[in-house]
């Protein structure tokens, strides 16, 4: 079965410094890997995702996340991080399974953004 | 506009009642999915569905049911049988519904907020 797990429960940062959160994934086939921010009391929106091919991807709001598959990571990642970046963030892996497409999430991490 | 739509956004339920949240999406998706969401444990899939009038368990679907009537509705009911019901609700869609996940992605409701009074 698969499963995510993301190390760093909370990560704080000063504004301006650079980010990275961390992923692990297990799964056993080509995995279709994805990044989603939450904000409070909201749904989740998609950051980024990788299926193939370039294994560093470019994602809306200045994210990127590379691939390493060596390493059966994720990790994502932003030069310079704005106060408006304070959310949770969660990496999932998606597979097929006999009942179909199946997504499966980390417990998530919540970044604090300094001033 | 498209999107998914989940209602109550709050809902109370007493100890030993039955509750239903809604969720309704006009994106002609085909898949949908209930994850609850508990502090320091992500989301957890409860039930999804590929197709109408089919759905499948996910790792916590004891004490939950769900129907899949109609291919833009997925209703989740909380049953007396859930001993700890109140959590955070989020319904996700996706296209297509079983060729994997390389040309969709999930889209998230709102979510509803349910406690236990």
């Amino acid at each position: 079965a698969q499963s995510v797990t993301q190390p760093d429960i909370h990560i704080t940062v000063s504004e301006g410094a650079s980010l990275e959160l961390r992923c692990n994934y297990s799964y056993g086939a080509t995995p279709y890997l994805f990044w989603y921010v939450q904000s409070p009391g909201q749904g989740l929106q998609l950051l980024l995702k990788y299926f193939s091919g370039d294994t560093l991807v470019q994602g809306i709001k200045g994210f990127e996340a590379e691939f390493k598959r060596s390493q059966s990571s994720f990790n994502l990642r932003k030069p310079s991080v704005h106060w408006s970046d304070a959310a949770e963030y969660f990496c999932a892996v998606g597979a097929l399974t006999g009942g179909g497409n199946k997504l499966t999430f980390g417990t998530g991490t919540q970044l604090k953004v300094e001033l | 506009d498209g999107g998914i739509t989940q209602s109550p956004k709050y809902l109370f339920r007493k100890e030993g009642q039955n509750v239903t949240l809604s969720c309704e999406q006009n994106l002609n998706h085909d898949a949908m999915y209930w994850y609850r969401q508990d502090p320091g444990q992500g989301l957890r899939l409860i039930y999804y569905s590929q197709i109408v009038n089919d759905f499948q368990k996910g790792d916590i679907a004891e004490g939950y049911s769900v129907s899949r009537e109609k291919k833009e509705s997925f209703p989740l009911t909380v049953t007396s049988a859930q001993k700890n019901p109140t959590a955070f609700y989020l319904c996700a869609s996706s296209i297509p519904g079983s060729t994997g996940w390389r040309n969709t992605e999930a889209f998230f409701g709102q979510g509803t907020r349910l406690t236990v009074v």
